[in-house]
Order: C-alpha cells, then structure tokens, then sequence
C-alpha cells in the first residue's frame, strides 16, 4: 500500500537557520505529493504541492522538488521565522482507484526559537 | 467566506453521551472527509463521502455514524461516548482537477469525554 515516512521531531531551530524535514514515499504509479502546515490550535492548510517527476512546490519561502528516483519531496526554506512554528505534515494521492485519497506522514513539529 | 467550517469548535461532555458535528463546505467540492487527530497529532481517515455515497468507512466503531445531506454537508454523529474519543476531529473536502486531489480542511473540533 501507500505509505509516507517524515522524519521525526521535534525539531527546533533559531531563527533565520536554514530548515530541511525528509520525506520519503512508496506508492504506486505516479502519486502527487503535498505539504500541508498547522499551526497551532488551527487546521490544516496546503503549503505546496507537485504532481510530476521534478516538478518543484513553492510557497511563503518554502520550496520542495518532487524526485521520482528517489522517492524524495523533501520540505526546505532558507532562512525560518518565528511564526514558521507549527507541525508539517507530507501526504500524497496515489493516482487510479481510491486516489482522492491522501495518505499522511506522522507530521514534524518545529519549533523556530528568537 | 469561511470554505470549510466545523461546529462546535470545543465540545465537552461525559461519557456515555451522545454528541454530533456538524461540517459545511462552500467550495463546491464533492467530496468530504472525517478525520481524527490524535494527542501525538497523527490524522487517521475515518470516513469519506462522494456525492453524499460513503465511499471510505475505515476501522472505526459503528458508534460513529456519518451523515450526508447534500454534497455541501458531512455530518458526525457519535453515540455512548468513551474516554478514548476525546481528540481532535477535522472535517475536509476536495475536487478532482487533473490529477491533484488537495484537501481543504476545517479548523477542527476539540472532543473532551471526561
């Protein structure tokens, strides 16, 4: 079956460091790939995502490459604030049958410190 | 021009009781989802509709009973409440477009059985 494997927290970083959290996947076919944030008390909320082979997801500083060799989307930003504090969450859809399915990671909590 | 919304947002009660929330949609999407998110914060799919058919019913106890009135509503309905049902539950939905099914969720209903 599907699955998404994200490393664990939590992680905690100062303030302008440069953040990585691994994804990893396994799913058949050609599954799109999501990052999806919750801050704290709220739901979650799309970040970015990527439906091909190297397609690259950007939003708000944070950018992840869709890399079918590896079955990597790993989550980056340059230079992370203090209201980058929340939980990441990496999921895909497979595609076929099913595929409005998203199949989570177990989340990475960070948190930026001034 | 809220696009998911949950009612209620905190909801306290006693076990044995029983509860309901209630998720509306204005996105037009047709497809809508109950997922619950536990103290460590992994989200675990309970059930999804589709044009108001149940088309994912998870490991779940028939406790839980989901209710589709419309394509814009998905209702939970929770009978003889148990300590362990207290988490968050998050209502979602989505559209197919092209090959990318992201999900818009809600900002969650905190469940406290004591």
């Amino acid at each position: 079956g599907n699955s998404v494997t994200q490393m664990e927290g939590p992680v905690t970083l100062s303030e302008e460091a440069f953040l990585t959290i691994n994804c990893t996947y396994t799913a058949t076919g050609y599954p799109s790939l999501f990052w999806y944030v919750q801050y704290p008390g709220e739901g979650l909320q799309l970040l970015l995502k990527a439906t091909k082979a190297d397609d690259k997801g950007s939003n708000k500083g944070f950018e992840a490459t869709y890399r079918k060799e590896t079955t990597s989307f790993h989550l980056e930003k340059g230079s992370v604030q203090v209201s980058d504090s929340a939980v990441y969450f990496c999921a895909l859809s497979a595609t076929g049958a099913g595929s409005y399915q998203l199949t989570f990671g177990k989340g990475t909590k960070l948190s930026v410190i001034p | 021009d809220t696009a998911v919304s949950q009612t209620p947002k905190y909801l306290v009660t006693q076990m044995g009781n029983d509860k309901s929330i209630k998720c509306e949609q204005n996105l037009g999407h047709d497809t809508m989802y109950w997922y619950k998110q536990d103290s460590k914060k992994f989200l675990k799919i309970m059930f999804s509709y589709n044009n108001k058919e149940l088309i994912i019913n998870e490991t779940v106890p028939n406790r839980f009973s989901p209710k589709s009135p419309d394509k814009a509503h998905l209702n939970l309905h929770i009978n003889s409440l148990e300590l362990g049902d207290s988490a968050v539950y998050f209502c979602a939905s989505s559209q197919a477009t092209g090959s990318s099914y992201e999900q818009y969720f809600g900002p969650g209903t905190r469940l406290t059985v004591t």
